[in-house]
């Protein structure tokens, strides 16, 4: 199955701070690369799909880039309510998988 | 506007058989070209794939689960459900289901059902 790494496992930050998420998988996964945001207790909410497509609704402060292997999440400006673990997925291969999670918390 | 809701067994004893079903309303679990999903959460850990069917009943496989998962889908009540076989405590946690898009991500989740395993 393809891995998916995901660095740092967790950031301070301030509101106002851009903060880069970046995630890596075991093998190629063209642009089959999504972003999730989970605040505790909720279901994930989709942010980015195909790596670069922002899911409709989703602030613009929030961007996607990469493909092949390596995969970064921009919040240009962190806002109170960005607090929260973030994940990426990849669907290129029929065998779903996660990374494990970036938790973002306030410094 | 599609939703997904959860229900199913909330306590099941370890070795026996937990089943989830997952209703989709405001829409077709038939239309598009959607799979539909289900994910799980241990406590204080990340999101973890479990399986996904198809509106044709084509089904794939978390390899770890596998020997143990079975995925079915009832068109005619629009549902779609979940067995888990001999579970352990380590399958506690919360269930969510989702719709899956493979070019779009899974973009439509249920809040999620908690699932406890203990005698």
């Amino acid at each position: 199955d393809i891995q998916m790494t995901q660095s740092p496992a967790s950031l301070s930050a301030s509101v106002g701070d851009r903060v880069t998420i970046t995630c890596r998988s075991s093998q190629s996964i063209s642009s089959y690369l999504n972003w999730y945001q989970q605040k505790p207790g909720k279901a994930p909410k989709l942010l980015i799909y195909g790596a670069s497509s922002l899911q409709s609704g989703v602030p613009s402060r929030f961007s996607g880039s990469g493909s092949g292997t390596d995969f970064t999440l921009t919040i240009s400006s962190l806002q109170p309510e960005d607090f929260a673990t973030y994940y990426c997925q990849q669907s290129f291969n029929t065998h779903r998988t996660f990374g494990q999670g970036t938790k973002v918390e306030i410094k | 506007q599609l939703q997904l809701q959860e229900s199913g067994s909330g306590l099941v004893k370890p070795s026996q058989t937990l089943s989830l079903t997952c209703a989709v309303s405001g829409g077709s679990i038939s239309s598009g070209s959607y799979s539909w999903s289900w994910i799980r959460q241990s406590p204080g850990k990340g999101l973890e794939w479990i399986a996904y069917i198809y509106h044709s009943g084509s089904s794939y496989y978390n390899p770890s689960l596998k020997s143990r998962v079975t995925i079915s889908i009832d068109r005619s009540k629009n549902e779609f459900s979940l067995k888990l076989d001999s579970v352990t405590a380590a399958d506690t946690g919360m269930y969510f289901c989702a719709r899956d898009i493979r070019l779009g991500g899974m973009d439509v989740w249920g809040q999620g059902t908690t699932v406890i395993v203990s005698s």
